[in-house]
């Protein structure tokens, strides 16, 4: 059972490149969303989108793009990789909103903007 | 606005110790409380939740932890440690809702032999 599933691992951007980091889940869950994680601090939520279809911002959006067309997809987008991006990723679902419900982490990735 | 203040960022602690990391929140009101590990080099797993009821919630691998409404505060707890143990941990606070999470910076459980 993968859970969920994220590419790349690794990552070095030079400024001004363009990404997507891929993140898919196969436990069919509803709700998914995007974290950064920078030394020292919590989780920051980027984006979240509750179905196919449905994106919305979080904390910190600002750089970023996302789309869901599909249940199991929701790839996260820089257009214009600046320093202030580099960070870990982390990519998580859930079967819905309920704060009851886990969420379910993929293994992140580590990306560098040189 | 809410916060979620770990009040250690690194706990060393000798193997088969006690261990104790502690957690305050600041919200005027109910919330729910999360704990969750992230082991090296992988994404974050839960390790226990309180939802409502019993103010002593007891998660995987041996850790409980106890909510304090009045202290603001729900520290995690373990009898003794193991290396694999060794992790980080961060507590998380919510109003209702999964995109209303609240997490605090972490804090490094370090296992000493």
């Amino acid at each position: 059972n993968a859970g969920v599933t994220q590419t790349p691992k690794f990552r070095i951007l030079k400024i001004g490149q363009s990404m997507t980091l891929q993140c898919a889940q196969d436990m069919n869950h509803n709700y998914m969303y995007w974290y950064r994680q920078d030394p020292g601090m919590g989780l920051k939520l980027i984006y979240y989108s509750v179905g196919a279809g449905i994106t919305d911002k979080g904390e910190v959006p600002n750089g970023y793009n996302v789309s869901r067309s599909t249940t199991e997809d929701f790839p996260l987008r820089l257009e214009l990789a600046a320093p202030s991006q580099t960070s870990v990723y982390f990519c998580a679902s859930s079967w819905d909103g309920d704060s009851g419900q886990p969420q379910h982490f993929g293994d992140g990735t580590r990306l560098s903007i040189l | 606005a809410q916060s979620v203040t770990q009040l250690d960022s690194q706990v060393p602690v000798f193997e088969e110790a006690p261990v104790e990391l502690r957690c305050n929140y600041s919200s005027s009101v109910s919330v729910y409380l999360f704990w969750y590990v992230q082991y090296p080099n992988q994404g974050l797993q839960l390790l226990l939740k309180y939802l409502s009821g019993s103010t002593l919630v007891k998660g995987i691998n041996g850790f409980e932890a106890e909510f304090n409404k009045s202290q603001t505060s729900f520290h995690l707890r373990k009898p003794s440690v193991h290396i694999s143990d060794t992790a980080e941990y961060f507590c998380a606070v919510s109003r209702g809702s999964n995109y209303q999470l609240i997490w605090g910076a972490g804090t490094k459980l370090i296992i000493k032999p």
